[in-house]
């Protein structure tokens, strides 16, 4: 079964420090992956997306992440965060044969200090 | 329209009402979801239709009830909730798998429906 790994639960930095979130997924085939923000009392934006082709993705807002297929791993990156960047983070995964399930980890809060 | 519209925003019903959660799209997309999502967690997939059909139902209890009157719509009808069904609910949609692309691929979320049983 298809299952995704954040590890980072609270993360808290100061603004202007870098950033790296961790994901990694469970399933050996094909896979698409996905970074979604969710900002305090709004809904589900999607950062960034990994299909196919290069796997260095470039998102929205400055985030970036990177598909490394021998680690089954998607970790999210942004070289300097603000303090808009507080949300919550969830990085999720489809395998393209599941009917469109998309399945989401368990979500990493992001604290921005001022 | 790039939107998913979800109505009402904030819903408080007892344990014996009978009420309806509302999703609309008019992006085209032949498939939608129901999610719920509790605080601090992540969201749970409950039900996905595709092409107004159901084709996935993640062994949700038979209080939840859903619905697919035609592409733009889906209803999550609920009767005789408990408190811990207090939560908030996302409707999403997604391109059907035929038109798919490296573009459009993936959900859009609606804003959510925060339901408190009480």
């Amino acid at each position: 079964a298809q299952s995704v790994s954040q590890h980072n639960h609270h993360v808290i930095l100061s603004e202007a420090a870098s950033l790296e979130l961790g994901c990694n997924y469970s399933y050996g085939g094909t896979v698409n992956l996905f970074w979604y923000v969710q900002y305090p009392g709004q809904h589900l934006q999607l950062l960034l997306k990994y299909f196919s082709g290069d796997p260095l993705v470039k998102g929205i807002k400055g985030f970036e992440a990177e598909f490394i297929k021998s680690k089954f791993s998607f970790n999210l990156r942004k070289p300097s965060v603000q303090w808009s960047d507080t949300a919550e983070y969830f990085c999720a995964v489809n395998a393209p044969g599941s009917a469109s399930k998309i399945i989401f980890g368990s979500g990493t809060r992001l604290s921005i200090r001022p | 329209d790039t939107e998913v519209t979800q109505t009402p925003k904030h819903l408080v019903m007892g344990m014996t009402n009978k009420k309806s959660l509302k999703c609309e799209q008019h992006m085209g997309h032949r498939a939608m979801y129901w999610y719920k999502q509790k605080a601090k967690k992540p969201p749970e997939l409950m039900f996905v239709y595709s092409y107004e059909k159901l084709s996935i139902n993640e062994s949700v209890p038979s209080r939840f009830s859903p619905e697919c009157p035609n592409s733009s719509l889906l209803n999550l009808h609920l009767h005789a909730l408990q408190p811990e069904d207090s939560a908030l609910y996302l409707c999403a949609s997604s391109q059907d798998r035929g038109r798919q692309t490296s573009a459009n691929y993936g959900y859009t979320f609606g804003s959510g429906t925060r339901l408190t049983v009480v």
